[in-house]
């Protein structure tokens, strides 16, 4: 089965700039999360996907986050404008729904705001 | 809020040693401890996990053992070797459709050859 799907792989914005991430999830998976992992931390949630809508979202900054998933299939996540300390590695999971267990992470986006 | 404690943030054993890795969770509810090894550049993958129905299982040279009194739960590994050399995050969550896993901040193990 193919794996979670992010691109880009890499990206250098400036501060103040937009810039966008895409997810595609593994086929069937109907839940999707998007983590932040800051250098040297443990993954952080950022919003979680049921379908097309929206689990939890408590820890997304949505004065410039924001994301959608309007298929209930793929996914994206923006940042407007973009913060210094945006820079980190942006990973994609998905699920099944009707099972237990860890998710599969996407390679991820690292995002550097200079 | 929930929350996941781990220790140490870094650990270095000789190869052929053991290497134990402790974790601590908040939320009395969690039910499901996932392990995560994240190697340099890579994403995280879930190495071994346990639910709170059990209080150790094995897979070759890892373990994970729970004390849901506690709240607490360990990684062990035996007889390392250098390509255990890695991040790994212990996580919690409770075993539900909508429910989502909370990280701890992560080990970095060395093993020195």
């Amino acid at each position: 089965e193919a794996g979670v799907a992010q691109s880009p792989r890499y990206k250098i914005i400036e501060k103040r700039q937009s810039v966008a991430f895409w997810c595609n999830p593994i086929s069937g998976h109907a839940t999707l999360y998007w983590y932040q992992q800051i250098l040297g931390q443990g993954p952080k949630l950022l919003i979680q996907f049921q379908n097309n809508g929206v689990v939890d979202d408590s820890q997304l900054p949505k004065d410039r986050f924001s994301a959608e998933r309007l298929k209930g299939v793929d996914s994206t996540l923006k940042i407007q404008p973009a913060k210094l300390e945006d820079s980190a590695v942006y990973l994609c999971a998905s699920r099944e729904s009707s099972t237990w267990g860890g998710y599969t992470f996407g390679s991820g986006t690292r995002l550097t705001v200079v | 809020g929930e929350n996941v404690e781990q220790h140490p943030s870094t650990l270095s054993v000789q190869e052929g040693d053991s290497a134990v890795i402790k974790c601590t969770y908040s939320d009395s509810a969690s039910n499901y401890f996932p392990w995560y090894k994240q190697e340099l550049g890579k994403r995280p993958q879930l190495i071994i996990d346990i639910r709170s129905n059990v209080g150790e299982k094995k897979d070759q040279r890892i373990a994970v053992t729970l004390n849901k009194t506690a709240k607490h739960f360990s990684l062990h590994i035996t007889e390392t070797q250098p390509e255990d050399s890695a991040v790994y995050f212990c996580a919690a969550s409770r075993e539900t459709s909508y429910d989502k896993v909370i990280f701890g901040p992560g080990t970095s193990l060395s093993v020195i050859p």
